[in-house]
């Protein structure tokens, strides 16, 4: 079963804009929620992460919104540059551990210029 | 990519036959994993070792093994191949249970 599930599968953002994908998770138990950045041909590298005692954490453009009552999480990219073109991958995990993550399915992003 | 090396990056391998999938790190990390990354289902935790001659099964571990005999060496084998088995595999690597894992460049596994 998916135990993470992330949307949209693609998403396509003008340069400047807001993007915004979503996750939904269904194990009460997860207590650590990165999000990987992964471009063609690389592996993923971790972009920005939360931990469920705060709702809301800040790097640069990239946020993380954490809604614990509604088990979901989103990650949003302010300024929306072409450079941040890739896949994005949403994971949970449980014990405070940072590396036996449960992954969602991805979403491709695509800045236009 | 934090010291890690895979190998090979690419291959192509008949059903039924033996394949091994080497993931090598220069970090003296203690925690190794390997995921597969398939399309509409993420990346999927096959095994993971805690440290040498510890390992464990991850949610997708049938018809996988691993072996780590050495700190930096986390092996992965098939030991028959089959066409559900085409996948990237991605090695991770972590210093201790809680901090950031960081991946490898994937190794591209064809099963014909």
């Amino acid at each position: 079963q998916q135990q993470v599930k992330q949307s949209p599968q693609s998403l396509i953002v003008q340069k400047g804009g807001i993007s915004i994908i979503n996750c939904a998770y269904e194990n009460t138990a997860f207590d650590y929620f990165p999000w990987y950045q992964q471009f063609p041909g690389k592996g993923p590298a971790l972009l920005i992460a939360i931990r469920p005692d705060v709702s809301e954490k800040k790097e640069g453009r990239f946020t993380i919104s954490f809604n614990k009552s509604a088990k979901q999480f989103s990650l949003h990219i302010m300024d929306s540059q072409p450079g941040d073109s890739a896949t994005y991958f949403c994971a949970a995990s449980l014990d405070q551990g940072a590396q036996k993550l449960v992954f969602g399915q991805g979403t491709r992003l695509t800045i236009n210029p | 990519d934090a010291g890690i090396t895979q190998s090979p990056r690419h291959k192509v391998t008949e059903t039924g036959t033996p394949v091994t999938l080497r993931c090598h790190q220069t970090e003296n990390h203690r925690y190794m994993y390997w995921y597969r990354q398939d399309p509409g289902h993420g990346l999927r935790l096959i095994h993971y070792s805690y440290g040498v001659k510890d390992t464990d099964k991850g949610e997708v571990s049938d018809g996988y093994s691993v072996s780590r005999s050495k700190t930096e060496d986390f092996l992965l084998t098939l030991e028959s191949a089959t066409s559900s088995q085409t996948s990237v595999y991605f090695c991770a690597t972590g210093q201790s249970r809680n901090t950031e894992a960081f991946f490898g460049q994937g190794t591209r596994l064809t099963v014909v």
